[in-house]
């Protein structure tokens, strides 16, 4: 069974440019969430998608977007970029277990800022 | 105060020991809780996923949970140095079928296990 799966992996822009990040859910799931890791912060909430729907919006600022469509696959976008952008960029999907929820992480994308 | 609190280590362990992870937590109302592996360089992995009062135990994997105390823990038996690794405890207000809701992280425990 394919784990999650996220594009790219690496990746290098420049301030004030834009970039979109794309994830692939275990087949199945229909939760998709996004996290950001940085050294300082950890691993930080960004959004979760549900049924192409935004079910919940961490703390980060409108420049931070995204979008999930029909087939569970998602999107991330970052306009004007800044430096501090650099982080890790983690996508995660979820199922129901009848427990609970289990939550699975992509291997990620790692996105430098220069 | 800090929404998930990790004793941020190094912790470090000879092989073959047992290794306890501890973490705590704010909110009252959370309902699951995670520990996941970190590898340097690597995404998180997950290890346990625990929901209720108690213990689960997953091979050499044990998570202890204690709502009241609010007080979540992941005991390592036999350590390897494989298991050298970052420890992240997460928990989650959501715990129903559908919306995952959002993980709240804490900073991690850094586990060393010396051969």
């Amino acid at each position: 069974k394919a784990g999650v799966t996220q594009t790219p992996r690496y990746l290098i822009k420049t301030r004030g440019q834009q970039v979109t990040l794309s994830c692939s859910p275990i087949s199945g799931h229909r939760s998709v969430s996004w996290y950001q890791q940085t050294p300082g912060q950890g691993l930080q909430f960004l959004f979760e998608y549900f049924s192409e729907t935004q079910r919940n919006k961490g703390n980060f600022p409108g420049r931070f977007s995204g979008r999930q469509f029909s087939n569970s696959r998602s999107e991330m976008n970052v306009s004007t970029l800044e430096l501090g952008d650099s982080a890790l960029y983690l996508c995660a999907s979820s199922a129901w277990t009848g427990a609970g929820n289990t939550i699975y992480f992509g291997e990620g994308s790692w996105l430098t800022v220069v | 105060q800090k929404e998930v609190e990790q004793n941020s280590g190094p912790l470090s362990v000879p092989e073959g020991a047992i290794a306890s992870l501890n973490c705590t937590y704010s909110d009252r109302g959370s309902q699951s809780f995670f520990w996941y592996r970190q590898y340097s360089g690597k995404s998180p992995e997950l290890i346990m996923s625990i929901y209720s009062n108690g213990d689960k135990e997953d091979g050499r994997f044990t998570a202890q949970l204690n709502k009241a105390s609010q007080y979540v823990s992941l005991l390592i038996r036999d350590s390897q140095p494989s298991d050298s690794a970052t420890y992240l405890c997460a928990v989650n207000r959501e715990n129903y079928g559908g919306s995952q809701g959002n993980l709240i992280f804490g900073k991690g425990t850094k586990l060393s296990v010396k051969p």
